[in-house]
C-alpha cells in the first residue's frame, strides 16, 4: 500500500535561488493538494488539482510559486527566487475526489524547506 | 476564520481513554466534522469523520451532540505512540470546500508512561 511521496524531503537553499518539490500521490486519486505549514500553526492550503487542471489557488501562493500537475499523475511545486518567509513544511496530499471522500485525505510527509 | 474551537494541550496515562472535546457552534447543516492528528515531522493522519451519527472505526469513536454545535474524539486506550496534535474541522463534504481543510492549531495531546 502506496501512500503519497515526496521528495525530497529536506531541502536547504540560499535566498534568490529557485526550488522545485514533487508528490507523488496515491494512485488514481484524481485530487493533488499543496498545504504550506510552519512552526507552531496547522497546515495552509495553497492549491489544489482535479486531475491536471489546477481549479483553486490561495491568495498565499504568490507569483513566484507555481504548480503543475501534468498528465493528472505527479505534481510539481517550484518557488523562484526564494526568500527566508518561505521556509516552511510544504505538504501535498491526495484524495479520491468523491462527495463522500472530499475531506478524506491522505497527506505525504512533506518536504522542510530552510531558506538561508 | 477559524469555525472550530480546541483546547491548546491536553495530557492523558497511557491505556487510559483519551477524550479530546471540539466546538463547532456555528457549523451549518450540510457540514461534516473531521479529526486528522499530526505527529512530529510527519503529514496529518485521517482519524475519522461525521455528520450527526456517532462513529467509530478502528482508530477512534466520534460523538456528536444532537445540536451538532460540538463533538468529542474518543481514543479508548491511549498510547505513546498517540502523543501528537489533533485537528478538529468542519468541511462541506461536495460542496465547494473540494478537501481545502481549514487547519486551526489543534490540541497537542501528551501520553504519559
Amino acid at each position: 500500500d502506496t501512500g503519497v511521496s515526496q521528495d525530497p524531503r529536506h531541502k536547504i537553499t540560499k535566498r534568490g535561488q529557485n526550488v522545485t518539490f514533487r508528490c507523488d500521490p496515491i494512485s488514481e486519486h484524481n485530487r493533488l493538494y499543496w498545504y504550506r505549514q510552519t512552526l507552531g500553526q496547522g497546515p495552509e492550503f495553497l492549491t489544489y488539482f482535479q486531475n491536471e487542471a489546477q481549479l483553486e489557488k490561495s491568495r498565499l501562493l504568490s507569483d513566484r510559486f507555481s504548480a503543475e500537475r501534468p498528465k493528472g499523475s505527479f505534481s510539481t511545486l517550484e518557488i523562484q527566487r526564494t526568500e527566508q518567509g518561505d521556509s516552511a513544511m510544504y505538504l501535498c496530499a491526495s484524495s479520491a475526489g468523491t462527495v463522500a471522500t472530499n475531506e478524506k485525505l491522505f497527506f505525504g510527509s512533506g518536504t522542510q524547506l530552510s531558506v538561508l | 476564520d477559524a469555525k472550530t474551537t480546541q483546547p491548546p494541550s491536553m495530557d492523558c496515562a497511557e491505556g487510559r481513554a483519551a477524550n479530546l472535546p471540539c466546538n463547532h457552534s456555528t457549523i451549518s447543516g450540510n457540514e461534516y466534522v473531521y479529526w486528522y492528528r499530526q505527529i512530529h515531522s510527519q503529514g496529518p493522519q485521517y482519524i475519522i469523520h461525521g455528520l450527526k451519527n456517532n462513529e467509530t472505526n478502528e482508530m477512534a469513536s466520534l460523538i456528536i451532540t444532537e445540536d451538532r454545535k460540538s463533538s468529542t474524539l474518543i481514543l479508548p486506550h491511549a498510547t505513546l505512540r498517540d502523543t501528537a496534535v489533533y485537528y478538529c474541522i468542519v468541511g462541506d463534504a461536495g460542496g465547494t470546500s473540494y478537501g481545502k481543510l481549514t487547519f486551526g492549531q489543534g490540541t497537542i495531546l501528551t501520553v504519559h508512561p
